[in-house]
């Protein structure tokens, strides 16, 4: 089983429509998750930190299930600048500032007009 | 704010020579550095972990010969791609993270490598 693991889409979806993201890990030991944005030809950008609360900024909201372990990302209202590849990030420390990052190979989102 | 800068942006170079590529944290310290890789409609590609003091550790696959990294400080990681082939031509990114922090990842803006 890969480490994480995301659906690599496409999502093809229509403006205005809510779409949602997956992300499952497999070392339980994973302390820190992030979802982030890259756009086609530039650099991951940080979306969102995701806490075990779950956590919300506008339209995003992010969700973290530890006893599935999956991260989750819902996008409401869906708008064309969406589109992009979203990438689940999952951190593991491995102590004295040492940590190791693992990251899905993204999901690609195109919002149709 | 967390700014990470690469250098150079882009690098045109001809097959056999090396490129050196500079990652920086420009306003916080990062005792652990990753490299990664991109060719065109892929996904990223972790090469290599890169941690300050000590040796690289690289992912299954990526040449450490070829490859070289030294983080010499804990503002500062360098990759050289000796030797370089067309097919090294591609996307390379850096990322650190706040030591003490959270870890989230902040990404340099990568660096377009073309090999003639």
């Amino acid at each position: 089983r890969k480490e994480v693991e995301q659906d690599p889409g496409p999502f093809n979806v229509p403006e205005g429509a809510t779409v949602a993201f997956n992300c499952t890990y497999s070392n339980s030991a994973s302390q820190s998750f992030f979802w982030y944005r890259q756009d086609c030809r530039k650099e991951p950008k940080l979306l969102m930190s995701v806490y075990s609360s779950g956590n919300e900024d506008g339209r995003f909201t992010a969700q973290l299930n530890r006893a599935s372990q999956y991260i989750s990302l819902l996008i409401r209202d869906s708008k064309l600048s969406d589109s992009a590849t979203y990438l689940c990030v999952v951190i593991s420390y491995s102590g004295a500032g040492s940590y190791q990052l693992t990251f899905g190979k993204g999901t690609k989102l195109s919002v149709i007009p | 704010g967390a700014v990470v800068s690469q250098h150079p942006s882009w690098v045109i170079c001809k097959s056999g020579t090396s490129v050196k590529i500079e990652c920086r944290s420009l306003d916080f310290q990062a005792t652990t550095m990753f490299w990664y890789r991109q060719f065109p409609k892929q996904s990223l590609m972790l090469m290599a972990t890169s941690n300050e003091g000590s040796k690289a550790t690289y992912e299954q696959g990526v040449e450490k010969d070829k490859f070289l990294i030294n983080h010499a400080s804990l503002t500062l990681s360098t990759l050289t791609v000796t030797s370089a082939h067309p097919e090294d031509s591609s996307f390379y990114i850096c990322s650190a993270g706040k030591t003490g922090g959270s870890y989230e990842q902040y990404f340099g803006p990568g660096t377009r490598l073309t090999v003639t």
